[in-house]
């Protein structure tokens, strides 16, 4: 059974960075045909696909916000991290950690962490 | 990047009715198109990927078709537990994209 849990800060202020881990079980990020990324949900807003790694250490971002995403795996610990820099009001989301097989759709998600950016 | 457009944004039908969602894509994505499903305070769920492949969680009232720029979901006798909002998501090409979802309710 293939299990996602995000943690992290649920409030945090302008400008700051914000990272995020995602613990995972159930598969191998080190030898499986498989991805885990993150996507993103303002409230009552839809769905923003922010990035992914995969074993092979690719890792795709969304264009407009590379400059300010970093994806890594530690494959020893089965955890994803997400890194984002300066953080702003409008960042305010749900973050949910996903896994897809290979090159599929997102089959497991995580419960989704709400990131509140406040002063 | 590729745009998915879902109608309509809101639905409201009975118990029983048929309910038709759509996505348009704006450039082909072939048959790489999928579907979630999202109840309040919740994760989306896969309901549907490759256009018409539907998980296994999901009763065969939920079938998806079409292809290139044009897709659909049709969800047959609706139930009260299909309330939620539902969106479609390419994977043809980076980055992926999702729609802005179509809120189903039942009356």
């Amino acid at each position: 059974q293939i299990t996602l849990r995000e943690s992290g800060p649920t409030l945090i202020k302008p400008t700051q960075t914000l990272t995020l881990t995602c613990s995972f079980s159930g598969f191998s990020l080190s030898t499986d045909d498989v991805g885990v990324g993150w996507i993103r949900q303002p409230p009552g807003k839809a769905l923003e696909w922010l990035a992914m790694v995969y074993p092979s250490d690719e890792k795709p971002y969304w264009p407009s916000l590379k400059n300010r995403l970093t994806i890594s795996k530690d494959t020893s610990r089965n955890l994803v991290v997400l890194r984002m820099t300066d953080m702003d009001p409008v960042d305010t989301a749900t973050y949910f950690c996903v896994h897809r097989r290979s090159f599929g759709f997102f089959d497991t998600w995580g419960q989704g962490i709400l990131v509140t950016v406040s002063s | 990047e590729i745009v998915l457009t879902q109608s309509p944004a809101t639905l409201s039908l009975s118990p029983g009715e048929r309910a038709t969602l759509f996505c348009r894509a704006s450039e082909s994505v072939g048959s790489e198109l999928g579907w979630y499903q999202q109840k309040p305070g919740r994760a989306p769920r896969l309901l549907i990927s490759d256009v018409s492949n539907r998980a296994p969680a999901f009763p065969d009232r939920f079938r998806g078709s079409g292809f290139g720029t044009y897709f659909t979901l049709t969800i047959s006798s609706l139930e009260p537990e299909d309330s939620a909002v539902y969106f479609c998501q390419q994977r043809a090409n980076w980055p992926i994209t999702f729609g802005q979802g179509t809120r189903l309710a039942i009356k």
